[in-house]
């Protein structure tokens, strides 16, 4: 059974605070992994997408980082701002239609 | 429509009856998807359309769950005699090609049993 993990399941953090989250995955048939911004009553939004071992994508001041040999992805915020307040879900593609979602790391950042 | 549209965005139902949950995708998109998210829990794949072909119903965790998709556009999930283990935010995504890539989201119809 493939299994996604994302650590912590919560995370309460203070305005200017920077931090980070993992992504857990299998290291076989690995076709890409995305990270997704889930905002309360939002649609989630796409952040990144993910296929090449030590990938290393930056979106302002989010960036992410993938290790497919290991089974990891880290997302790391800096600065933290109020607006970064959402759930953040790693998804893992096989190549097929179906893909695998995290239970997602649910980010509070405090003014 | 420029995304994609789930109504309604709230719903709070008595266990047992039946419920409908709409899901309107980009136009032109090909593959719908449905999936939920339980408290807790990552979200969990249900069912997936592309074109013509028959759905893929893998993922329905029950008979009581049902989806169709009329013309190739919009979907309708239904829940019969819903239990309180349905409670959840059933999510829809379309995607052009049904890839996997691509994938655009609504935002949700959030289901409570009571």
């Amino acid at each position: 059974i493939l299994n996604v993990e994302q650590s912590p399941q919560s995370l309460h953090v203070q305005e200017g605070d920077s931090t980070n989250f993992t992504c857990s995955f299998p290291s076989s048939n690995f076709y890409a992994l995305h990270w997704y911004r889930w905002e309360t009553a939002k649609s989630p939004e796409a952040l990144f997408v993910m296929t090449l071992n030590g990938d290393e994508k930056k979106k302002g001041r989010i960036s992410a980082t993938l290790n497919t040999k290991e089974g990891y992805s880290y997302l790391y915020i800096k600065g933290s701002q109020p607006e970064d307040s959402a759930t953040y879900l790693c998804a893992f593609h096989t190549g097929g239609f179906k893909t695998i979602f995290g239970a997602g790391t649910r980010l509070f950042v405090k003014a | 429509g420029a995304g994609v549209s789930q109504s309604p965005s709230n719903k709070v139902t008595e266990k047992g009856k039946d419920v409908e949950l709409r899901c309107d995708p980009i136009s032109g998109h090909t593959a719908l998807y449905w999936y939920r998210q339980s408290l807790g829990q990552g979200l969990e794949f249900l069912i997936y359309f592309q074109g013509n072909s028959a759905p893929d119903k893998s993922g329905l965790p029950s008979d009581r769950f049902s989806a169709e998709r009329t013309g190739g556009s919009v979907s309708t999930l239904t829940i019969q005699r819903t239990q309180q283990e349905d409670s959840a935010v059933y999510l829809c995504a379309s995607s052009l090609t049904g890839d996997s890539y691509g994938y655009t989201f609504g935002s949700g119809t959030r289901l409570t049993v009571v």
